[in-house]
């Protein structure tokens, strides 16, 4: 079965510091790893995913995350935080081909002034 | 531009209640899923449909049932509404293949209910 662990269910950055958001993953087989951010009162959005090929993924608003296979790792950085980056923050695997997802606990990030 | 479209954003009902929450796609997708946010515990898969007519149980079904007679909409129903079941619903959809084509997974708004 395949899990997702994110560690850290609150983070407070400066305006302007690096954004860290953890992930760890467990799975059987190799994954497929998204990151989306939900705004207040506001559904899911896709930041960005890894399927296969190259480690580094970029997504949108300056994100961007490296998949590492040997830590089991998709760790979630952004050089410099804005206040719009206020939100939560979810981790998630694919568990089948077709859409299933399965969640990490969310990271909740607050930026302060 | 893409859209799954959850109508009712936010609802009380009473416990005991038949709730109905409706989601639509518009995207022509064969996937529709319904998942429960909850704090601490991210979001949990209760059912989802890879096709018309056709629905699988997730990780948390029990007390709710779901129907797909068209493949744009997916209703999530709650029998017998109760306070536990006060959380946000969030609808999502993708096509077929995700795997294997590297689409996207679409999430509605998400649906606040509140059982009193």
């Amino acid at each position: 079965a395949q899990s997702v662990t994110q560690l850290g269910s609150h983070v407070s950055v400066s305006e302007g510091a690096l954004v860290l958001l953890r992930c760890n993953y467990s799975s059987s087989v190799p994954p497929y790893l998204f990151w989306y951010v939900q705004y207040p009162n506001q559904g899911l959005q896709l930041l960005l995913k890894y399927t296969t090929g190259a480690t580094l993924v970029k997504g949108i608003n300056g994100f961007e995350a490296e998949f590492k296979k040997s830590e089991t790792s998709f760790h979630l950085t952004k050089p410099s935080a804005h206040m719009s980056d206020a939100a939560e923050y979810f981790c998630a695997v694919l568990t089948d081909s077709w859409g299933k997802l399965q969640f990490g606990a969310g990271t909740q990030v607050v930026v302060t002034p | 531009d893409v859209k799954v479209t959850q109508s009712s954003r936010y609802l009380v009902k009473r416990t005991g209640e038949k709730v109905f929450l409706e989601c639509v796609q518009d995207m022509d997708h064969e996937n529709m899923f319904w998942y429960r946010q909850d704090p601490g515990l991210g979001l949990r898969l209760i059912y989802f449909s890879y096709d018309v007519k056709m629905k699988e149980k997730g990780d948390i079904p029990e007390g709710y049932s779901v129907s797909r007679e068209k493949k744009e909409r997916f209703s999530l129903i709650l029998e017998s509404a109760s306070t536990n079941q006060t959380s946000m619903y969030l609808c999502a959809s993708s096509s077929d293949r995700v795997k294997s084509s590297g689409n996207t997974i679409y999430f509605g708004e998400g649906s606040w209910l509140t059982v009193v």
